[in-house]
């Protein structure tokens, strides 16, 4: 089973524009991360934002973490062509046992 | 550092034959894998945890028999896949879990594209 939920499934924007994808996950976690896989290709780590925490920068790279609400969001500011990618959030399940992944965000990127 | 691969990156067999999907993590000894599969536009889905030295402990749904999954030293699982068929087809992703590390060191190979006529 996935341990989050994503939205949207696809996302197409303009370069320049700013990206949001959200996750929603169901159980309590410890961290939660977010991956980019490039179309048939294997998976980069992005950002690990812990419960703790509520928000977390990387470069153009902006996640929120609402553990009351179980939600998280990850922000690209400025995109560019080069982003188009599919982006992931997981987070364990089982203690530490798992990473689970969320259904995942098409992004699309137009010059 | 941190670099886990897989071996072959693609392959192409037919119906009734046996596939081998090689994990190695190359500068780190890992406790733990795991093998993930993924369909066209869908998402990573766990198919097994992998301790090396004992049985694999395999998802919900995932047959054991088919997907035989061997972790014999701390650097390398292997996946085969028994018997394809083409719905075997997918993308088959494994990660390796530093064993030094937190539970938070957990990288991920190319993945491995397998095709069955």
């Amino acid at each position: 089973s996935q341990q989050g939920e994503e939205d949207p499934q696809a996302l197409s924007i303009q370069e320049g524009e700013n990206a949001t994808m959200n996750c929603s996950y169901k159980t309590s976690i410890n961290n939660l991360q977010w991956y980019r896989q490039n179309s048939g290709r294997g998976l980069v780590h992005l950002i690990l934002i812990r419960s703790n925490e509520r928000e977390k920068h990387s470069g153009r790279l902006r996640v929120t973490l609402d553990t009351s609400k179980k939600s998280s969001s990850l922000l690209i500011t400025a995109s560019r062509a080069a982003d188009t990618a599919s982006y992931f959030c997981a987070a364990f399940s089982g203690g530490y046992n798992k990473l689970i992944f969320g259904a995942g965000t098409r992004l699309a990127v137009h010059p | 550092g941190a670099v886990v691969s897989q071996h072959p990156s693609r392959v192409i067999c037919k119906s009734g034959t046996s596939v081998k999907i090689e994990c190695r993590s190359l500068d780190f000894q890992a406790t733990t894998m795991f093998w993930y599969r993924q369909f066209p536009k869908q998402s990573l889905m766990l198919m097994a945890t992998s301790n090396e030295g004992s049985k694999a402990t395999y998802e919900q749904g995932v047959e054991k028999d088919k997907f035989l999954i061997n972790h014999a030293s701390l650097t390398l699982s292997t996946l085969t896949v028994t018997s394809a068929h083409p719905e075997d087809s997918s993308f088959y992703i494994c990660s390796a879990r530093r064993s030094s590390g937190g539970a938070n060191e957990q990288f991920f190979g190319p993945g491995t594209r397998l095709t069955v006529l």
